[in-house]
C-alpha cells in the first residue's frame, strides 16, 4: 500500500526554527508537495520538490531524498502566523497526490 | 479572479436526504478533485475530472458521484447521505497533471445526523 508518514504534532518558539519530517512509501513517484492549512481553512501550496536537494523560498526550505524516501520542511524564524498544519503529499506513477495526515505546528511565545 | 469556490460552505443532512455541492473555477484549468478531508487522516480522493465531460473514481468513490458538463464546474452529489459521509469537502483544480500544484475551494463543512 501507499503511505505517508508524518508527526501528529510538534511544538515551538516565536522566533526559532523548526524542521517537519515526512517519510513515505508509494508507487512511483512523481514529486512531493508541502502544503499550510490554517485551522479551519483550505490547504495552500508551499513548495515542490522532485530533484534531491534542498529547495529554499524565503522562511521556508523543502528538502528531498528519493533514495530514503524522505523530506522535510525547515522553518526559519518562526512567527505566531505560522501556527498551523503541515500536509506533505506526494503524486505517485498515476499522478495522483497521495497526501500524510498532516502535521499540527503550535508556536509558543 | 475569484479562483476556486465552493457552495454551500456549510450544510446539515438527515440520513438519506441526497445534495449537491458545487465547485466552480476561472482559471480555465482542465483537471479537477473532490477531496474529503476527516480528523486524524490525510485528504482522500473522492472522484477527479481529467477534463470537461470525463469523470473517474478516486480512492473513496462509494456513495458520491460526480459530473463535469462545463470545464469550469464541478458537481459532487451525494443520493442518500450516511453519517459516515459527515466531512469537510474540498475542490481542487490543477492546469496540468506534472509539476503543478493544486489549488483548493474553501471547503463544505457537511453533517450528516
Amino acid at each position: 500500500g501507499q503511505n505517508i508518514d508524518q508527526p501528529t504534532e510538534m511544538t515551538a518558539t516565536e522566533g526559532a526554527i523548526v524542521q517537519i519530517n515526512c517519510t513515505y512509501q508509494t508507487s512511483g513517484f512523481n514529486g512531493l508537495f508541502w502544503y499550510q492549512q490554517h485551522a479551519g481553512e483550505a490547504p495552500t501550496f508551499l513548495s515542490y520538490n522532485v530533484l534531491d536537494g534542498l529547495e529554499e523560498k524565503g522562511r521556508f526550505s523543502s528538502f528531498l531524498s528519493r533514495s530514503k524516501g524522505y523530506s522535510y520542511l525547515l522553518l526559519k524564524e518562526l512567527q505566531m502566523k505560522d501556527s498551523a498544519s503541515y500536509l506533505c503529499a506526494v503524486k505517485d506513477s498515476n499522478y495522483q497526490l497521495i497526501w500524510g495526515a498532516g502535521t499540527k505546528l503550535i508556536i509558543k511565545p | 479572479n475569484a479562483g476556486v469556490t465552493q457552495t454551500p460552505k456549510f450544510r446539515v443532512l438527515k440520513t438519506g436526504q441526497s445534495m449537491t455541492l458545487l465547485c466552480a473555477q476561472d482559471m480555465n484549468h482542465e483537471y479537477m478533485y473532490w477531496y474529503r478531508q476527516d480528523p486524524g487522516m490525510g485528504l482522500r480522493l473522492i472522484h477527479y475530472s481529467v477534463g470537461e465531460g470525463t469523470t473517474a473514481k478516486g480512492e473513496v468513490p462509494d456513495g458520491y458521484n460526480v459530473s463535469r458538463l462545463k470545464k469550469q464546474n464541478f458537481l459532487l452529489g451525494l443520493e442518500s447521505a450516511a453519517p459516515s459521509q459527515t466531512s469537510v469537502y474540498f475542490c481542487a483544480s490543477e492546469p496540468g497533471i506534472v509539476a503543478n500544484e493544486q489549488f483548493f475551494g474553501p471547503g463544505t463543512r457537511l453533517t450528516v445526523l
